[in-house]
């Protein structure tokens, strides 16, 4: 199977900094990479995702780039503001599979 | 359109008894997945169901069981609960294909003492 490993584990940043996230997968068939975000008493809510055929992708603030050789994915978030802080977590999917494998997560605490 | 709806929001069991989760996907999405997250093992995926039928298993033991019915609606049921399956279950619904968005619930949040 899938071996999702994230980093760090955890992040604090003060408001206005960037925040990079990594995500580091072993299926080199894995060609959809999705970014959730977690609030306190929440589920898990998409805010970005990339396909195999595209190396970067943005909206907004918030970016997502792709390195299909190195097999890593980044998220990358700019101006960080306090409502940015969550559990984030990456989850590629494998091709030929339907369920995706989770990273172990990543607290981010943006201070004000 | 509405969301994913998880019920009920949270749960206080007693080792030993069984209890059922329910789950209803958003309107139109055909597979619903199931995943415990506790906060030494992440989420960890359970199963799915696709058109009424189990799709994916994880690595969870038997005392885990699920189904769908004909409206996608899913239910989980954990027997003979232990202290250890304390943890948040999360559903998430998709439209069942390769490479799509899942749409997670708010979650159970199921206490064993």
């Amino acid at each position: 199977g899938e071996n999702v490993e994230q980093h760090p584990s955890t992040l604090s940043v003060q408001e206005g900094d960037s925040a990079v996230i990594k995500c580091t997968y072993s299926d080199s068939a894995s060609n959809y990479f999705p970014w959730y975000k977690q609030e306190l008493g929440k589920g898990p809510q998409l805010i970005i995702d990339i396909r195999s055929n595209v190396g970067e992708k943005k909206d907004q603030r918030i970016a997502v780039t792709l390195n299909k050789t190195a097999k890593h994915f980044s998220l990358h978030i700019t101006e960080t503001q306090p409502e940015d802080s969550a559990v984030y977590f990456c989850a590629p999917l494998s091709g030929g599979s339907y369920i995706p494998t989770f990273g172990r997560g990543t607290s981010l605490i943006v201070h004000p | 359109k509405a969301g994913v709806t998880q019920t009920p929001r949270y749960l206080i069991k007693t080792r030993g008894q069984q209890v059922t989760l329910s789950c209803s996907p958003i309107s139109g999405h055909r597979s619903v997945s199931w995943y415990q997250q506790t906060p030494g093992q992440g989420l960890q995926f359970l199963f799915e169901y696709f058109s009424e039928t189990q799709r994916n298993k994880g690595n969870f033991p038997g005392r885990f069981s699920g189904r769908q019915f004909s409206n996608s609606r899913s239910e989980m049921n954990v027997s003979t609960l232990e202290l250890g399956d304390s943890a948040l279950y999360l559903c998430a619904s998709s439209l069942g294909n390769m490479n799509t968005e899942a749409f997670f619930g708010q979650g159970t949040r199921l206490t064993v003492v």
